[in-house]
């Protein structure tokens, strides 16, 4: 079983929809969660960072952390064509150097 | 732009060469973390130095080293390449000695022929 698992889609919506996205992780030291946004033949940006459970939000997006179920979340509200790109989960554990990344999920927002 | 900067954008070169890819990492950023890009592996953790010194080791090969030097900057040595070594490969730095809100370079695109 892999540490971190993402379903790489890809997930097609119309612009203005809502983008949902999900990992699941096997290591319950995790306690850091991000999300970076990696567009075509670009390195990853930090988009979201979530500390232990919780929801986070900034702007049109949306963090969700569910520690009992070893499961995150991302939500994109009024999608647009300038989020198609990339997601990448990412977690680590506290004391721990490394990220550990989900495969990444496609998505692409239809005009 | 997040301020770490990558050389060179692009590489090719052939199986059992040695390559040198740089990093230089944002302005104040002590920690420096190497990771490979692949389609079938996603994005894997290579090595992290933080002001010089190694901190961490993931999944590096025995061929692959790397450094920081004292102004910072870091280099990956990739030897002995392999036709599987073709991948991206990313710098990313930080302030501190934890991982969380890493930025990442713009990568190296690799690729062994």
């Amino acid at each position: 079983q892999k540490e971190v698992e993402q379903d790489p889609g890809p997930l097609s919506v119309p612009e203005g929809a809502i983008v949902s996205l999900n990992c699941t992780y096997s290591n319950s030291a995790f306690q850091y969660f991000m999300w970076y946004r990696q567009y075509s033949r670009k390195g990853p940006e930090l988009l979201m960072y979530t500390y232990s459970s919780g929801n986070k939000e900034d702007g049109r997006f949306t963090a969700q952390v569910d520690k009992s179920s070893k499961y995150i979340s991302l939500f994109i509200r009024d999608s647009q064509p300038s989020d198609s790109a990339t997601y990448l989960c990412a977690m680590s554990a506290y004391g721990n150097n490394r990220l550990a990344f989900g495969k990444g999920n496609q998505v692409v927002v239809i005009p | 732009d997040s301020g770490v900067t990558q050389t060179p954008k692009h590489l090719i070169t052939a199986t059992g060469q040695r390559v040198t890819l740089r990093c230089s990492p944002r302005s104040g950023d002590l920690s420096v973390y190497w990771y490979q890009q692949s389609l079938d592996q996603g994005l894997q953790f290579l090595i992290q130095y933080y002001n010089g010194e190694e901190r961490a080791k993931g999944n590096i090969l025995e061929r692959f080293s790397a450094q920081q030097f004292p102004d910072l900057h870091s280099e990956l040595n990739l030897s002995s390449l392999e036709l599987g070594d073709s991948a991206l490969y990313f710098c990313a730095s930080s302030v501190a000695t934890l991982p969380n809100e890493q930025y990442f370079g713009p990568g190296t695109r690799l690729t062994v022929t």
